[in-house]
């Protein structure tokens, strides 16, 4: 099974910051790698697949990148309504394996 | 618009069963593969079961493999997850999601139904 390592758990940031977290692959997943956004109490929702493809309807603020085994989600100015967990999750085989979160609270 | 509603969860007792289904609209159902993710409370996502468009190919995490079966009807536009032989740690939200591995993931997801398995 591949294992999803993602750093940090969680940050603490201000409007208006940039934001990077990171996931690590134990093995080469291509470009199998999407990330998702979870507020509490809500459903998951997808932000990014293939590593960097913007899902419809995302702000550009958000951007993935990577290759291989390490991939980056980017939030390039911080926003209220950003506050929430993000998830990684690889696609590349079953079973399919999420990231642990991080959950990027107010400072 | 996509919807996908999610019902029958409950609480059931240890070594107990239960069947979850999810009505889809919105989308032609019989296209796309679709998967369970689960949460448990205050804890991260998990895969759990996916099947293909057809029908014919269905995976599962390890920890459901031999007491969690996924099916699908087309004919009502509805996915089943059937848990038997339930356990303390099977308690969670249980997401039903359009995709799987050969669609990039999970596009679309619904609001999620509870599962408590308790004495």
């Amino acid at each position: 099974d591949i294992q999803m390592t993602q750093s940090p758990s969680s940050l603490s940031a201000s409007v208006g910051d940039r934001v990077t977290i990171t996931c690590r692959a134990s093995q080469g997943i291509r470009n199998d790698l999407g990330w998702y956004q979870q507020k509490p109490g809500k459903a998951p929702k997808r932000l990014i697949y293939a590593v960097s493809s913007l899902q419809s309807g995302v702000p550009s603020r958000f951007s993935g990148s990577g290759s291989g085994t390490e991939f980056t989600l980017t939030i390039s100015s911080l926003q209220p309504e950003d506050f929430a967990t993000y998830y990684c999750l690889q696609y590349n085989s079953y079973p399919l394996t999420f990231g642990g979160g991080t959950k990027v609270e107010i400072k | 618009e996509v919807q996908l509603l999610e019902s029958g969860g409950d609480l059931v007792q240890p070594g107990g069963s239960l069947r979850l289904s999810c009505a889809a609209s919105g989308f032609t159902f019989s296209r796309f593969p679709l998967s369970w993710v689960r949460q448990a409370p205050g804890k991260g996502l998990e895969w759990v079961s996916a099947i293909s468009n057809n029908g014919r190919s269905t995976y599962y995490a390890d920890s459901v493999k031999g007491r969690f079966t996924m099916s699908r009807d087309d004919s009502k536009n509805t996915v089943f997850l059937q848990m038997n032989g339930l356990r303390a740690e099977d308690t969670a939200a249980y997401y039903c999601a359009t995709g799987a591995m050969s669609t990039a993931g999970f596009d679309s997801w619904g609001q999620g139904t509870l599962v408590t398995v308790s004495s």
